[in-house]
């Protein structure tokens, strides 16, 4: 079955602009999660998304806004882009469950790497 | 808030030689998760572990969860080229709301 798809896969905008980025999780998985990694970096938690409803939510400003549709497809927002959001952003997919504890294994796509100028 | 601390932050190896990585959290883990990312590449999931004291192997590779639950480690043995990358351990509490909360990786280099 088909993997995670991310969408656009490079992308470049200058300061002040916003981007939207795009996230189809595996057929069946309810649970999107959202990060952001940096050049020598680990992984930054930027949100988990389960059945519509944000469920955890990382570290980030506000300015990082995410949603998730009834067909678990997910999108992020970056609004008033910084030279800092330069990164690649990667979405993961998981089964999840209705109770919240969610054990599932993350299947990642291949991420969009977003340079700001 | 609950972190998960990996070291080392970087492993030079000769090729042959064994690795390992090793991951302790600030409070009980439910389960814990590995994974490895091909420089390049994105994070592919390789095993979980759920009991107090499991050890489960592939291949060369052993994994390690505490007796407490608080720790795990991540053995190869033998390393090959092929096991370039960076391993990522990640667990999941109550504490935390069942959110992963991934350590900051140990990238394995081999030397040339």
């Amino acid at each position: 079955k088909a993997g995670v798809t991310q969408t656009p896969r490079y992308l470049i905008k200058t300061r002040g602009q916003q981007v939207t980025l795009s996230c189809s999780p595996i057929s069946g998985h309810r649970s999107v999660s959202w990060y952001q990694q940096t050049p020598g970096q680990g992984l930054q938690f930027l949100f988990e998304y389960f059945s519509e409803t944000q469920r955890n939510k990382g570290n980030f400003p506000g300015r990082f806004s995410g949603r998730q549709f009834s067909n678990s497809r997910s999108e992020m927002n970056v609004s008033t882009l910084e030279l800092g959001d330069s990164a690649l952003y990667l979405c993961a997919s998981s089964l999840g469950t209705s109770g919240g504890s969610n054990t599932g294994e993350l299947f990642f796509g291949e991420g969009s790497r977003l340079t700001v100028l | 808030g609950q972190q998960v601390m990996q070291i080392p932050q970087y492993q030079h190896v000769q090729e042959g030689e064994d690795f390992t990585t090793y991951c302790n959290s600030s409070t009980t883990l439910s389960n814990i998760q590995w994974y490895k990312q091909r420089p390049g590449g994105h994070p592919v999931f390789l095993i979980q572990l759920v009991k107090s004291g499991e050890v489960k192997k592939q291949k060369r590779l052993t994994f390690q969860f505490g007796e407490a639950k608080k720790n795990s480690s991540l053995h190869i043995t033998a390393t090959q080229t092929t096991d370039v990358g960076t391993y990522f351990c990640a667990g999941r509490s109550m504490d935390s709301n069942y959110q992963l909360i991934w350590g900051a990786g140990t990238k394995l280099i081999i030397k040339p």
